[in-house]
Protein backbone atom coordinates (compact mmCIF):
# COMPACT_ATOMS: atom_id res chain seq x y z
CA UNK A 1 0.00 0.00 0.00
CA UNK A 2 1.05 3.58 -1.39
CA UNK A 3 2.20 5.59 1.79
CA UNK A 4 3.28 9.04 1.38
CA UNK A 5 5.40 11.19 4.18
CA UNK A 6 6.02 14.89 4.32
CA UNK A 7 9.15 15.75 6.87
CA UNK A 8 9.19 17.93 8.91
CA UNK A 9 5.26 18.40 9.72
CA UNK A 10 6.20 22.73 9.95
CA UNK A 11 9.17 25.12 9.30
CA UNK A 12 9.90 28.16 10.35
CA UNK A 13 12.02 30.39 8.03
CA UNK A 14 13.07 34.27 7.50
CA UNK A 15 12.48 35.84 4.84
CA UNK A 16 14.88 35.27 1.33
CA UNK A 17 16.10 32.08 2.62
CA UNK A 18 16.03 29.16 -0.01
CA UNK A 19 14.52 26.14 1.42
CA UNK A 20 13.36 22.50 0.31
CA UNK A 21 10.51 20.62 1.20
CA UNK A 22 10.98 16.88 1.83
CA UNK A 23 8.32 13.58 0.04
CA UNK A 24 9.01 10.33 0.50
CA UNK A 25 6.71 7.48 -0.59
CA UNK A 26 7.02 3.71 -0.45
CA UNK A 27 6.40 1.82 -3.35
CA UNK A 28 8.88 3.57 -6.12
CA UNK A 29 6.29 2.38 -9.24
CA UNK A 30 4.03 5.93 -9.72
CA UNK A 31 2.24 7.21 -12.33
CA UNK A 32 2.86 11.12 -11.29
CA UNK A 33 3.49 13.21 -8.35
CA UNK A 34 2.05 16.62 -7.85
CA UNK A 35 2.72 19.66 -5.41
CA UNK A 36 0.01 21.62 -3.75
CA UNK A 37 -0.50 24.60 -1.89
CA UNK A 38 -3.10 25.39 0.41
CA UNK A 39 -4.07 28.45 2.60
CA UNK A 40 -5.51 27.93 5.82
CA UNK A 41 -8.82 27.38 5.47
CA UNK A 42 -8.86 26.89 2.00
CA UNK A 43 -8.72 24.55 -0.87
CA UNK A 44 -5.59 23.27 -2.35
CA UNK A 45 -3.85 24.86 -5.52
CA UNK A 46 -2.03 23.06 -7.60
CA UNK A 47 1.91 23.84 -7.93
CA UNK A 48 3.81 21.59 -10.00
CA UNK A 49 2.86 17.89 -11.43
CA UNK A 50 5.71 15.73 -12.25
CA UNK A 51 5.45 12.10 -14.54
CA UNK A 52 7.22 9.31 -13.66
CA UNK A 53 9.32 9.48 -17.01
CA UNK A 54 10.15 13.38 -15.45
CA UNK A 55 13.32 14.00 -13.21
CA UNK A 56 12.08 18.14 -12.09
CA UNK A 57 9.18 20.55 -13.31
CA UNK A 58 9.75 24.63 -12.63
CA UNK A 59 7.46 27.33 -12.16
CA UNK A 60 8.80 30.87 -11.47
CA UNK A 61 10.33 30.35 -8.21
CA UNK A 62 9.47 27.12 -7.61
CA UNK A 63 11.24 23.55 -8.70
CA UNK A 64 10.24 19.91 -8.19
CA UNK A 65 12.05 16.84 -8.13
CA UNK A 66 11.37 13.48 -8.59
CA UNK A 67 13.88 10.08 -7.79
CA UNK A 68 11.58 7.46 -8.57
CA UNK A 69 14.34 4.90 -7.08
CA UNK A 70 14.62 6.29 -3.70
CA UNK A 71 11.21 7.12 -2.90
CA UNK A 72 11.54 11.64 -2.54
CA UNK A 73 10.36 13.93 -4.16
CA UNK A 74 11.68 17.37 -2.98
CA UNK A 75 10.30 21.43 -3.61
CA UNK A 76 12.37 23.83 -3.90
CA UNK A 77 11.53 27.41 -3.17
CA UNK A 78 14.18 30.44 -3.97
CA UNK A 79 14.21 33.57 -2.49
CA UNK A 80 10.93 33.29 0.26
CA UNK A 81 8.37 35.74 0.66
CA UNK A 82 5.74 36.19 3.76
CA UNK A 83 3.34 35.56 0.81
CA UNK A 84 4.56 31.77 0.55
CA UNK A 85 3.57 31.01 3.84
CA UNK A 86 0.66 27.91 3.79
CA UNK A 87 1.06 24.25 4.13
CA UNK A 88 2.20 22.34 1.14
CA UNK A 89 0.57 18.92 0.31
CA UNK A 90 2.73 16.07 -1.80
CA UNK A 91 0.31 13.80 -3.69
CA UNK A 92 1.04 10.68 -5.15
CA UNK A 93 -0.97 8.63 -8.11
CA UNK A 94 0.05 5.14 -8.23
CA UNK A 95 -1.11 4.02 -11.50
CA UNK A 96 -2.93 5.98 -14.47
CA UNK A 97 -6.30 5.13 -12.92
CA UNK A 98 -5.61 5.12 -9.37
CA UNK A 99 -6.68 7.64 -6.55
CA UNK A 100 -4.09 10.49 -5.69
CA UNK A 101 -2.71 9.26 -1.88
CA UNK A 102 -1.72 12.70 -0.15
CA UNK A 103 0.51 12.71 2.59
CA UNK A 104 -0.04 15.03 5.43
CA UNK A 105 1.60 18.44 4.42
CA UNK A 106 4.61 20.52 5.50
CA UNK A 107 2.95 23.90 7.53
CA UNK A 108 5.49 27.10 6.48
CA UNK A 109 5.78 30.22 7.88
CA UNK A 110 8.06 32.66 6.54
CA UNK A 111 9.21 34.89 8.89
CA UNK A 112 9.13 38.99 7.96
CA UNK B 1 -10.43 31.79 -15.13
CA UNK B 2 -12.63 28.80 -14.77
CA UNK B 3 -13.11 27.38 -10.99
CA UNK B 4 -14.49 24.48 -8.77
CA UNK B 5 -17.95 26.07 -7.13
CA UNK B 6 -18.31 24.70 -3.57
CA UNK B 7 -21.35 25.62 -1.50
CA UNK B 8 -21.82 26.66 1.49
CA UNK B 9 -18.30 27.77 2.43
CA UNK B 10 -19.25 27.09 6.33
CA UNK B 11 -21.48 24.74 7.87
CA UNK B 12 -22.65 24.24 11.48
CA UNK B 13 -25.12 21.84 12.82
CA UNK B 14 -26.17 19.87 15.61
CA UNK B 15 -24.99 15.41 15.49
CA UNK B 16 -28.33 13.82 14.08
CA UNK B 17 -28.79 16.65 11.47
CA UNK B 18 -28.80 16.43 8.10
CA UNK B 19 -26.57 18.56 6.18
CA UNK B 20 -25.53 18.98 1.80
CA UNK B 21 -23.30 20.38 -0.08
CA UNK B 22 -23.02 21.18 -3.25
CA UNK B 23 -20.30 21.22 -6.35
CA UNK B 24 -19.71 22.52 -9.72
CA UNK B 25 -17.19 21.54 -11.87
CA UNK B 26 -15.05 23.23 -14.08
CA UNK B 27 -17.21 22.96 -17.30
CA UNK B 28 -16.38 20.08 -19.40
CA UNK B 29 -14.69 18.30 -16.73
CA UNK B 30 -16.00 14.40 -16.89
CA UNK B 31 -14.24 13.94 -13.70
CA UNK B 32 -15.24 14.66 -9.92
CA UNK B 33 -14.21 13.92 -6.63
CA UNK B 34 -15.11 14.68 -3.09
CA UNK B 35 -12.20 14.36 -0.47
CA UNK B 36 -12.83 14.90 3.57
CA UNK B 37 -9.61 16.53 4.89
CA UNK B 38 -9.40 16.10 8.87
CA UNK B 39 -7.73 19.09 10.70
CA UNK B 40 -4.02 18.51 10.08
CA UNK B 41 -4.25 15.60 8.13
CA UNK B 42 -4.06 15.27 3.91
CA UNK B 43 -7.06 14.95 1.66
CA UNK B 44 -9.17 11.20 1.82
CA UNK B 45 -11.24 10.63 -1.39
CA UNK B 46 -14.68 9.82 -0.64
CA UNK B 47 -16.20 9.37 -3.70
CA UNK B 48 -15.12 9.73 -7.53
CA UNK B 49 -17.70 10.00 -10.71
CA UNK B 50 -16.99 9.33 -13.70
CA UNK B 51 -19.86 11.50 -15.96
CA UNK B 52 -22.82 10.21 -13.84
CA UNK B 53 -21.30 6.99 -13.01
CA UNK B 54 -19.74 6.22 -9.35
CA UNK B 55 -16.11 4.94 -10.00
CA UNK B 56 -14.90 4.71 -6.50
CA UNK B 57 -16.84 5.32 -3.60
CA UNK B 58 -14.73 2.43 -1.35
CA UNK B 59 -14.17 5.14 0.92
CA UNK B 60 -17.59 6.57 1.51
CA UNK B 61 -19.18 5.64 4.74
CA UNK B 62 -22.29 4.45 2.79
CA UNK B 63 -24.57 4.10 5.94
CA UNK B 64 -24.42 7.85 6.40
CA UNK B 65 -23.38 9.69 2.85
CA UNK B 66 -24.60 9.31 -0.19
CA UNK B 67 -23.13 11.39 -3.11
CA UNK B 68 -25.16 11.68 -6.69
CA UNK B 69 -24.54 13.44 -10.12
CA UNK B 70 -27.51 13.09 -11.77
CA UNK B 71 -26.49 15.23 -15.13
CA UNK B 72 -22.98 14.79 -14.86
CA UNK B 73 -22.28 17.85 -13.92
CA UNK B 74 -22.90 19.28 -10.73
CA UNK B 75 -22.46 16.96 -7.78
CA UNK B 76 -24.25 17.36 -4.17
CA UNK B 77 -23.01 15.20 -0.75
CA UNK B 78 -25.17 14.14 1.52
CA UNK B 79 -24.44 13.13 5.18
CA UNK B 80 -27.32 11.70 7.32
CA UNK B 81 -27.38 12.14 10.41
CA UNK B 82 -24.39 13.86 10.75
CA UNK B 83 -21.72 12.79 14.08
CA UNK B 84 -19.21 14.73 15.53
CA UNK B 85 -16.97 12.93 14.03
CA UNK B 86 -17.98 14.37 10.65
CA UNK B 87 -16.35 17.67 11.43
CA UNK B 88 -13.65 18.51 8.77
CA UNK B 89 -13.36 20.56 5.29
CA UNK B 90 -15.00 18.81 2.74
CA UNK B 91 -13.57 19.47 -1.07
CA UNK B 92 -14.97 19.04 -4.58
CA UNK B 93 -12.19 18.69 -7.00
CA UNK B 94 -12.56 17.84 -11.06
CA UNK B 95 -10.38 16.50 -13.79
CA UNK B 96 -10.80 16.63 -17.61
CA UNK B 97 -10.83 12.80 -18.08
CA UNK B 98 -9.55 10.21 -15.78
CA UNK B 99 -6.32 8.82 -16.38
CA UNK B 100 -5.44 10.85 -19.05
CA UNK B 101 -1.54 12.16 -19.45
CA UNK B 102 -0.90 15.01 -17.15
CA UNK B 103 -4.33 14.61 -15.64
CA UNK B 104 -4.57 17.53 -13.13
CA UNK B 105 -7.02 17.86 -10.16
CA UNK B 106 -8.58 21.44 -9.89
CA UNK B 107 -9.41 22.04 -6.43
CA UNK B 108 -12.86 23.97 -5.19
CA UNK B 109 -12.66 26.51 -2.04
CA UNK B 110 -14.02 23.13 0.20
CA UNK B 111 -17.07 23.33 2.96
CA UNK B 112 -16.05 23.43 6.63
CA UNK B 113 -18.49 21.68 8.50
CA UNK B 114 -18.31 21.37 12.36
CA UNK B 115 -20.87 19.14 13.74
CA UNK B 116 -21.68 20.48 17.80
Amino acid sequence: KQEVTQIPAALSVPEGENLVLNCSFTDSAIYNLQWFRQDPGKGLTSLLLIQSSQREQTSGRLNASLDKSSGRSTLYIAASQPGDSATYLCAVRPGRDDKIIFGKGTRLHILP
Amino acid sequence: EAEVAQSPRYKITEKSQAVAFWCDPISGHATLYWYRQILGQGPELLVQFQDESVVDDSQLPKDRFSAERLKGVDSTLKIQPAELGDSAMYLCASSLVQGAAYNEQFFGPGTRLTVL
